[in-house]
């Protein structure tokens, strides 16, 4: 099983609602990557988690809050969004966080922003 | 601090015809250089990599890549563009933290 799964694949929240987009991965990954796509541009790192522990955050506003509950789960927890953080988001893993690793990307969830 | 610059927004070829793809790329560490493929609505697919070796990288669905020191760069091509090419293709090189730092990417157009 070499998949990441992302749900969900869509979602559309008001600015004052709190939602998560939820990744999983079976292939005994222990790193965990988000990155963010917006439209016609390169995805975007926001978070690294390492062994279930947040290795790396970009500076990421607190409005987004990632959990990692185990090593085969990742979520990105959603609230008092503004309209321009609508974009892909999108979930990584990789067998760990050393440089050179290939990053399994999953389909990511687009979110739309109201 | 790593950085990749992708010649081309556009590209555009005829099926059939050869597919060359711009990478360079700046790194203050040995580099560790990818190229990814995103399909419309879609995550993103790993064509091939290079960390250490052989300098020509052989990728999936006939891919290839080179890489030179001298030139900083990590073209990639294919001899024969295929319909089901047409997509937008990343250039990546790995930082600390196995972080992915991404040019700005290159659509792919393939004409029949």
């Amino acid at each position: 099983d070499t998949e990441v799964t992302q749900t969900p694949k869509h979602l559309v929240m008001g600015m004052t609602n709190k939602k998560s987009l939820k990744c999983e991965q079976h292939m005994g990954h222990r790193a965990m990557y988000w990155y963010k796509q917006k439209a016609k541009k390169p995805p975007e790192l926001m978070f690294v988690y390492s062994y279930e522990k947040l290795s790396i955050n970009e500076s990421v506003p607190s409005r987004f809050s990632p959990e990692c509950p185990n090593s085969s789960l990742l979520n990105l927890h959603l609230h008092a969004l503004q309209p321009e953080d609508s974009a892909l988001y999108l979930c990584a893993s990789s067998q760990d966080i050393w440089r050179g690793g290939e990053l399994f990307f999953g389909e990511g969830s687009r979110l739309t922003v109201l | 601090a790593q950085s990749v610059t992708q010649l081309g927004s556009h590209v555009s070829v005829s099926e059939g015809a050869l597919v060359l793809l711009r990478c360079n790329y700046s790194s203050s560490v040995p580099p560790y250089l990818f190229w990814y493929v995103q399909y419309p609505n879609q995550g993103l697919q790993l064509l091939l990599k290079y960390t250490t070796g052989a300098t020509l990288v052989k990728g999936i669905n006939g891919f290839e890549a080179e890489f030179k020191k001298s030139e900083t760069s990590f073209h990639l091509t294919k001899p024969s563009a295929h319909m089901s090419d047409a997509a937008e293709y990343f250039c990546a090189v790995s930082g600390e933290g196995n972080k992915l730092v991404f040019g700005a990417g290159t659509i792919l157009r393939v004409k029949s």
